[in-house]
Protein backbone atom coordinates (compact mmCIF):
# COMPACT_ATOMS: atom_id res chain seq x y z
CA UNK A 1 0.00 0.00 0.00
CA UNK A 2 0.72 4.00 -0.26
CA UNK A 3 0.72 4.35 3.35
CA UNK A 4 1.75 2.77 6.67
CA UNK A 5 -0.40 0.05 7.33
CA UNK A 6 -0.82 -1.38 11.47
CA UNK A 7 -2.53 -4.30 12.53
CA UNK A 8 -4.79 -4.96 14.41
CA UNK A 9 -6.61 -1.91 14.37
CA UNK A 10 -8.59 -2.28 17.44
CA UNK A 11 -7.19 -5.15 19.95
CA UNK A 12 -9.29 -5.94 23.61
CA UNK A 13 -7.31 -8.07 25.78
CA UNK A 14 -7.29 -9.38 29.24
CA UNK A 15 -5.18 -8.09 31.65
CA UNK A 16 -2.05 -10.34 31.98
CA UNK A 17 -2.10 -11.30 28.90
CA UNK A 18 0.56 -10.33 25.95
CA UNK A 19 0.01 -8.92 22.59
CA UNK A 20 1.92 -8.49 19.74
CA UNK A 21 1.50 -5.03 17.22
CA UNK A 22 2.57 -5.09 13.95
CA UNK A 23 4.16 -2.47 11.82
CA UNK A 24 4.24 -2.07 7.98
CA UNK A 25 6.27 0.76 7.19
CA UNK A 26 5.99 2.78 3.38
CA UNK A 27 8.27 0.89 1.12
CA UNK A 28 11.77 2.30 1.06
CA UNK A 29 11.54 3.67 4.15
CA UNK A 30 14.24 3.09 6.89
CA UNK A 31 13.37 4.85 10.07
CA UNK A 32 10.55 3.52 11.90
CA UNK A 33 9.21 5.26 15.14
CA UNK A 34 6.12 3.88 17.39
CA UNK A 35 4.24 5.95 19.37
CA UNK A 36 1.42 5.93 22.03
CA UNK A 37 -1.28 8.27 22.39
CA UNK A 38 -3.63 7.58 25.86
CA UNK A 39 -7.04 9.38 25.52
CA UNK A 40 -7.23 12.67 25.45
CA UNK A 41 -3.41 13.08 25.61
CA UNK A 42 -0.81 14.00 23.33
CA UNK A 43 1.84 11.42 21.40
CA UNK A 44 4.07 9.53 23.71
CA UNK A 45 7.36 8.81 21.41
CA UNK A 46 8.47 5.08 22.22
CA UNK A 47 10.99 3.54 20.15
CA UNK A 48 13.05 4.29 17.16
CA UNK A 49 14.40 2.52 14.36
CA UNK A 50 17.50 2.67 11.82
CA UNK A 51 17.28 -0.28 9.93
CA UNK A 52 16.96 -2.85 11.83
CA UNK A 53 18.74 -2.01 14.99
CA UNK A 54 17.03 0.20 17.90
CA UNK A 55 19.59 3.40 18.56
CA UNK A 56 16.55 4.99 20.35
CA UNK A 57 14.73 3.25 23.07
CA UNK A 58 14.09 5.86 25.62
CA UNK A 59 10.25 5.85 25.65
CA UNK A 60 9.45 2.46 26.42
CA UNK A 61 8.22 2.77 29.55
CA UNK A 62 8.90 -0.69 31.20
CA UNK A 63 10.38 -4.07 30.33
CA UNK A 64 7.19 -5.62 29.55
CA UNK A 65 7.59 -3.48 26.19
CA UNK A 66 10.21 -4.74 23.52
CA UNK A 67 10.33 -3.62 19.74
CA UNK A 68 12.04 -5.25 16.81
CA UNK A 69 12.32 -4.58 13.12
CA UNK A 70 13.11 -7.46 11.19
CA UNK A 71 14.33 -6.88 7.02
CA UNK A 72 14.50 -3.54 7.72
CA UNK A 73 10.82 -3.57 7.24
CA UNK A 74 8.13 -5.10 9.19
CA UNK A 75 8.29 -3.79 12.91
CA UNK A 76 6.16 -5.82 15.90
CA UNK A 77 5.87 -4.25 19.18
CA UNK A 78 5.25 -7.00 22.18
CA UNK A 79 3.70 -5.46 25.87
CA UNK A 80 4.15 -8.48 27.77
CA UNK A 81 2.08 -9.13 30.90
CA UNK A 82 -0.31 -6.55 30.11
CA UNK A 83 -1.96 -3.84 32.31
CA UNK A 84 -5.11 -1.39 32.03
CA UNK A 85 -2.61 1.75 32.09
CA UNK A 86 -1.31 0.07 29.05
CA UNK A 87 -5.01 1.01 26.81
CA UNK A 88 -4.42 3.65 24.57
CA UNK A 89 -3.45 4.24 20.35
CA UNK A 90 -0.05 2.68 19.41
CA UNK A 91 0.99 4.56 16.77
CA UNK A 92 3.68 3.88 14.12
CA UNK A 93 5.48 6.40 11.52
CA UNK A 94 8.07 5.75 9.32
CA UNK A 95 10.44 8.07 7.12
CA UNK A 96 12.99 7.95 4.58
CA UNK A 97 16.80 7.87 5.60
CA UNK A 98 18.37 11.48 6.49
CA UNK A 99 21.61 13.03 6.18
CA UNK A 100 24.07 13.81 8.43
CA UNK A 101 22.46 17.22 9.55
CA UNK A 102 19.45 17.68 10.79
CA UNK A 103 16.16 16.00 9.00
CA UNK A 104 14.74 17.27 6.18
CA UNK A 105 12.29 14.05 5.60
CA UNK A 106 8.64 14.16 7.54
CA UNK A 107 7.40 11.14 9.59
CA UNK A 108 4.17 9.36 8.01
CA UNK A 109 2.12 7.97 10.43
CA UNK A 110 -0.57 4.61 10.12
CA UNK A 111 -3.67 5.27 12.07
CA UNK A 112 -2.78 3.23 14.46
CA UNK A 113 -3.79 0.20 16.80
CA UNK A 114 -6.29 1.27 19.47
CA UNK A 115 -5.54 -1.44 22.66
CA UNK A 116 -7.86 -1.93 25.20
CA UNK A 117 -7.13 -4.11 28.07
CA UNK A 118 -9.82 -5.24 30.56
CA UNK B 1 15.28 20.83 23.16
CA UNK B 2 13.51 23.33 21.80
CA UNK B 3 10.26 23.12 22.86
CA UNK B 4 6.82 25.05 20.98
CA UNK B 5 4.15 27.04 22.16
CA UNK B 6 0.36 27.15 20.85
CA UNK B 7 -2.66 28.46 22.25
CA UNK B 8 -4.68 25.76 23.44
CA UNK B 9 -7.69 26.41 21.43
CA UNK B 10 -9.15 28.22 17.96
CA UNK B 11 -12.37 28.92 15.98
CA UNK B 12 -12.46 29.71 12.15
CA UNK B 13 -15.22 30.49 9.79
CA UNK B 14 -15.79 28.31 7.05
CA UNK B 15 -13.93 29.47 3.77
CA UNK B 16 -11.93 32.04 5.74
CA UNK B 17 -7.95 31.70 6.33
CA UNK B 18 -6.91 30.06 9.73
CA UNK B 19 -3.80 30.73 10.95
CA UNK B 20 -2.45 29.30 13.58
CA UNK B 21 0.32 30.43 15.40
CA UNK B 22 3.97 28.94 17.51
CA UNK B 23 6.43 30.31 19.32
CA UNK B 24 9.86 28.49 19.15
CA UNK B 25 12.30 30.94 20.72
CA UNK B 26 14.79 28.35 21.83
CA UNK B 27 15.03 27.06 18.20
CA UNK B 28 18.66 26.17 16.94
CA UNK B 29 19.73 27.16 13.99
CA UNK B 30 19.42 23.54 11.76
CA UNK B 31 16.42 22.73 13.39
CA UNK B 32 13.53 22.68 10.98
CA UNK B 33 9.59 23.59 12.55
CA UNK B 34 7.38 20.94 11.37
CA UNK B 35 3.47 21.18 11.80
CA UNK B 36 0.98 18.20 11.86
CA UNK B 37 -2.60 17.87 12.38
CA UNK B 38 -4.79 15.03 13.83
CA UNK B 39 -8.11 14.52 12.90
CA UNK B 40 -10.24 12.52 15.74
CA UNK B 41 -9.67 8.36 15.21
CA UNK B 42 -6.82 8.84 12.47
CA UNK B 43 -3.04 9.17 12.83
CA UNK B 44 -1.11 12.35 12.63
CA UNK B 45 -1.13 13.84 8.89
CA UNK B 46 2.01 15.44 7.87
CA UNK B 47 0.95 19.17 6.87
CA UNK B 48 4.45 21.16 5.84
CA UNK B 49 8.13 21.97 7.26
CA UNK B 50 10.43 24.87 7.09
CA UNK B 51 13.52 26.02 8.01
CA UNK B 52 14.24 29.57 7.11
CA UNK B 53 12.28 31.06 4.20
CA UNK B 54 8.70 30.46 3.73
CA UNK B 55 7.00 27.32 2.46
CA UNK B 56 3.76 26.48 0.39
CA UNK B 57 2.31 23.14 -0.95
CA UNK B 58 -1.47 22.00 -1.30
CA UNK B 59 -2.41 21.85 1.82
CA UNK B 60 -0.76 25.09 3.65
CA UNK B 61 1.53 28.04 3.73
CA UNK B 62 4.04 28.44 6.45
CA UNK B 63 4.99 31.75 7.46
CA UNK B 64 8.33 31.55 9.56
CA UNK B 65 9.52 35.04 11.04
CA UNK B 66 12.83 36.16 10.31
CA UNK B 67 14.64 35.51 14.09
CA UNK B 68 12.93 32.04 13.35
CA UNK B 69 11.18 32.28 17.03
CA UNK B 70 8.04 31.72 16.01
CA UNK B 71 5.70 30.79 12.60
CA UNK B 72 2.25 30.86 11.24
CA UNK B 73 0.83 27.75 9.69
CA UNK B 74 -1.80 29.02 7.51
CA UNK B 75 -4.78 27.23 5.88
CA UNK B 76 -6.25 29.81 2.65
CA UNK B 77 -9.81 28.43 2.83
CA UNK B 78 -10.89 26.36 5.54
CA UNK B 79 -13.30 23.42 5.40
CA UNK B 80 -15.29 21.68 7.83
CA UNK B 81 -12.76 18.75 7.31
CA UNK B 82 -9.80 20.83 8.94
CA UNK B 83 -10.77 20.89 12.22
CA UNK B 84 -8.48 19.37 13.31
CA UNK B 85 -5.92 19.44 16.47
CA UNK B 86 -2.57 21.30 15.06
CA UNK B 87 0.99 20.53 16.10
CA UNK B 88 3.74 22.49 15.55
CA UNK B 89 7.07 20.74 16.37
CA UNK B 90 10.61 21.52 16.18
CA UNK B 91 12.75 18.47 14.76
CA UNK B 92 14.79 17.05 17.91
CA UNK B 93 18.26 15.55 17.36
CA UNK B 94 19.54 12.84 19.79
CA UNK B 95 21.44 13.91 22.31
CA UNK B 96 24.00 11.07 21.74
CA UNK B 97 23.33 9.69 18.31
CA UNK B 98 23.63 11.70 15.60
CA UNK B 99 20.97 12.01 13.03
CA UNK B 100 18.82 9.83 15.73
CA UNK B 101 15.24 12.01 15.31
CA UNK B 102 12.45 11.58 16.93
CA UNK B 103 9.38 14.50 17.03
CA UNK B 104 8.28 15.64 20.31
CA UNK B 105 4.57 16.54 20.25
CA UNK B 106 3.10 18.77 22.59
CA UNK B 107 -0.65 19.23 23.17
CA UNK B 108 -1.25 21.42 20.08
CA UNK B 109 -4.33 23.83 18.89
CA UNK B 110 -7.45 22.38 18.67
CA UNK B 111 -8.45 24.05 15.33
CA UNK B 112 -12.71 24.48 15.18
CA UNK B 113 -13.87 25.22 11.32
CA UNK B 114 -17.88 26.82 12.35
CA UNK B 115 -20.00 26.79 9.43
Amino acid sequence: GAGVSQSPSNKVTEKGKDVELRCDPISGHTALYWYRQSLGQGLEFLIYFQGNSAPDKSGLPSDRFSAERTGGSVSTLTIQRTQQEDSAVYLCASSLEWDRAFSNSPLHFGNGTRLTVT
Amino acid sequence: DAKTTQPTSMDCAEGRAANLPCNHSTISGNEYVYWYRQIHSQGPQYIIHGLKNNETNEMASLIITEDRKSSTLILPHATLRDTAVYYCIVRVAHAVIQGAQKLVFGQGTRLTINP
